[in-house]
């Protein structure tokens, strides 16, 4: 069964400091693995989806990677602002069957203070 | 264009109560999946509907649980005789590609049961 983890559940950082969050899946059958935003009371935001041929997406000042052989992924956020306060989940597609079902981590709720 | 839509926002019900949620997806995408998001639980799979093929309702809790997809479009998600565990927010997603690529989520209802 696959079982996804985020570490640490929650983080506090000044501004503009750089940051990781983690995220590790216990089978490395993967279709490709996504990174969401959830700010309080919203639905989920979809920041970043790497495929499982891939191994790192970047999108502004967030970059993912993505080592399928050891179960990891990183959420790198450069210079972060206090707008980047929200959950930060990671979601993995199993890689077989066509349903193409998230199966989720916990998340790591970001705190960026002025 | 839009993106996925949800109604209600909130929903506050009393135990025992049917309550029926709405889910309007992105206009062409041909997947739509369900998924709960409750405290200790995180976000888990429901439900997943593909064109005209059998849903996939393996992530259904009990069968007080069910939801239909007509048209292809719109889809209800019913859940008879609420509990007050079934409290959480329900979170509606849809995605162009019938694999289940990248996934975009509605706002989520909001769901008290009393």
């Amino acid at each position: 069964k696959q079982e996804v983890t985020q570490i640490p559940a929650a983080l506090s950082v000044p501004e503009g400091e750089n940051l990781v969050l983690n995220c590790s899946f216990t089978d490395s059958a993967i279709y490709n693995l996504q990174w969401f935003r959830q700010d309080p009371g919203k639905g989920l935001t979809s920041l970043l989806l790497i495929q499982s041929s891939q191994r790192e997406q970047t999108s502004g000042r967030l970059n993912a990677s993505l080592d399928k052989s050891s179960g990891r992924s990183t959420l790198y956020i450069a210079a972060s602002q206090p707008g980047d306060s929200a959950t930060y989940l990671c979601a993995v597609r199993r890689g077989s069957g066509n349903t193409g079902k998230l199966i989720f981590g916990q998340g790591t709720t970001l705190q960026v203070k002025p | 264009g839009a993106g996925v839509s949800q109604s209600p926002s909130n929903k506050v019900t009393e135990k025992g109560k049917d309550v029926e949620l709405r889910c309007d997806p992105i206009s062409g995408h041909t997947a739509l999946y369900w998924y709960r998001q409750s405290l200790g639980q995180g976000l888990e799979f429901l439900i997943y509907f593909q064109g005209n093929s059998a849903p996939d309702k393996s992530g259904l809790p009990s069968d007080r649980f069910s939801a239909e997809r007509t048209g292809g479009s719109v889809s209800t998600l019913t859940i008879q005789r609420t509990q007050q565990e079934d409290s959480a927010v329900y979170l509606c997603a849809s995605c162009r590609d019938p694999k289940g690529n990248e996934q975009f989520f509605g706002p989520g209802t909001r769901l008290t049961v009393l």
